[in-house]
């Protein structure tokens, strides 16, 4: 069975600080995993995903995520928050093809 | 433009009324999907379908139905609203396989009173 936890269902940051958004994840088999942001009134949108291969995942704008296997975790960073960044993270975890499970959700706050 | 588009957007509608949330994507993805997102519980998928007339339940379907007649059309129905379904509606679609990328529509922000 699949579950994904957040720790931290809010998280403020000031701006140019690290920002660093924890997922954890059980799953009884190698796993996709997924960070997706919720940006005011839309859709989800990818950020970055891991599937195979190499372990620290580059996404779209400077966000970064590391797969640690050992800890079955899978956190988002970035090095330097900006205003533009704050919004919602959902970690998601997926088994077999496309069926995602979501965590919880963090919801990121950028202080000038 | 690859999109996935919903409607309506938002929806009111009384206890025990039929109603039907429509989604439609136009990239021919294989994979499309309902979730519910609800304060604190994050999202929760309602019913999948992985090819035409090939749907399955997810975590929350009681209450809900779906149907797959076309690959690019995915109908969520409600055919007694209640107000515990009350709740932001996301559909979503994918190519097939493992790892693929979700696209999302805008939403549908459902009130029953």
């Amino acid at each position: 069975a699949q579950s994904v936890t957040q720790l931290g269902s809010h998280v403020s940051v000031s701006e140019g600080a690290l920002v660093l958004l924890r997922c954890n994840y059980s799953s009884s088999v190698p796993p996709y995993l997924f960070w997706y942001v919720q940006y005011p009134n839309q859709g989800l949108q990818l950020l970055l995903k891991y599937t195979t291969g190499a372990t620290l995942v580059k996404g779209i704008n400077g966000f970064e995520a590391e797969f640690k296997k050992s800890e079955t975790s899978f956190h988002l960073t970035k090095p330097s928050a900006h205003m533009s960044d704050a919004a919602e993270y959902f970690c998601a975890v997926a088994e077999w093809a496309n069926n995602l499970f979501f965590g919880t959700g963090t919801r990121l706050t950028v202080i000038p | 433009e690859a999109q996935v588009t919903q409607n309506p957007r938002y929806l009111i509608t009384v206890t025990g009324k039929k109603l039907t949330v429509t989604c439609s994507q136009n990239m021919n993805h294989e994979y499309m999907s309902w979730y519910r997102q609800d304060p604190g519980l994050g999202l929760r998928q309602i019913y999948y379908s992985m090819n035409v007339e090939v749907t399955d339940k997810g975590d929350v379907p009681e209450g809900y139905k779906v149907s797959r007649k076309e690959k690019r059309n995915f109908p969520l129905i409600l055919e007694s609203p209640s107000p515990n379904q009350t709740s932001l509606y996301f559909c979503a679609s994918s190519r097939g396989g493992g790892g693929e990328k979700l696209f999302f529509g805008s939403g549908t922000q459902l009130s029953v009173l």
